[in-house]
């Protein structure tokens, strides 16, 4: 047990859908993170929040729409995706240079 | 920048063999270093870490060494099992940097076999 969960842990979904991805840790840390990882392509950082504040987007496209309500909780809103989009999404959370990450999420696009 | 470069696999051993999985790192400071591994349909777990030159970290049987003069953190384990079958992760992260940032290597695919 890591502390970090996310739901769903599969999606299916079509490129005109609208999902959310869920991402909550009990860990009481300040920072939370999204990272995709894809078939044969190196983890890919998307968004850093600390302190419920956004500090990194890397150039990810606007159909990711990430929120951050609280220190605990972290969501990936996602719409009109692409198939090049299915991957796994995985949410991470840290306090000091130690991440601990989440089963993930295995995105369907079809 | 940093960056981070772990051998390319896959890699694939009988049971009992002796494991390395080479990584090396270009960093702007002082990082510490991390080995995640990631099991079949699960997310990265931290296996170990290091925090400062000439350091070893060590878990399961998993063992690194924080190489300054080489920019080195190579993973070893003297007998595998097949049960350490997974992808394994070499990361780094900036001391002093206000988050945890890690920068991550492309990851070594392990199969041991029985």
């Amino acid at each position: 047990e890591t502390g970090v969960t996310q739901t769903p842990r599969h999606l299916v979904m079509g490129m005109t859908n609208k999902k959310s991805l869920k991402c909550e840790q009990h860990l009481g840390h300040n920072a939370m993170y999204w990272y995709k990882q894809s078939a044969k392509k190196p983890l890919e950082l998307m968004f850093v929040y600390n302190f419920k504040e956004q500090t990194e987007n890397n150039s990810v496209p606007s159909r990711f729409s990430p929120e951050c309500p609280n220190s605990s909780h972290l969501f990936l809103h996602l719409h009109t995706l692409q198939p090049e989009d299915s991957a796994l999404y995985l949410c991470a959370s840290s306090q000091d240079h130690e991440q601990f990450f989440g089963p993930g999420t295995r995105l369907t696009v079809l | 920048g940093n960056s981070v470069t772990q051998m390319e696999g896959p890699v694939t051993l009988s049971e009992e063999a002796f494991l390395t999985i080479n990584c090396t790192y270009t960093a702007t400071g002082y990082p510490s270093l991390f080995w995640y591994v990631q099991y079949p349909g699960e997310g990265l777990q931290l296996l170990l870490k290091a925090t400062k030159a000439d350091d070893k970290g060590s878990n399961k049987g998993f063992e690194a060494t924080y190489r300054k003069e080489t920019t080195s953190f190579h993973l070893e384990k003297g007998s595998v099992q097949v049960s350490d079958s997974a992808v394994y992760f070499c990361a780094l992260s900036e001391k002093g940097s206000t988050l945890g940032r890690l920068y991550f290597g492309r990851g070594t695919q392990l199969t041991v076999w029985p």
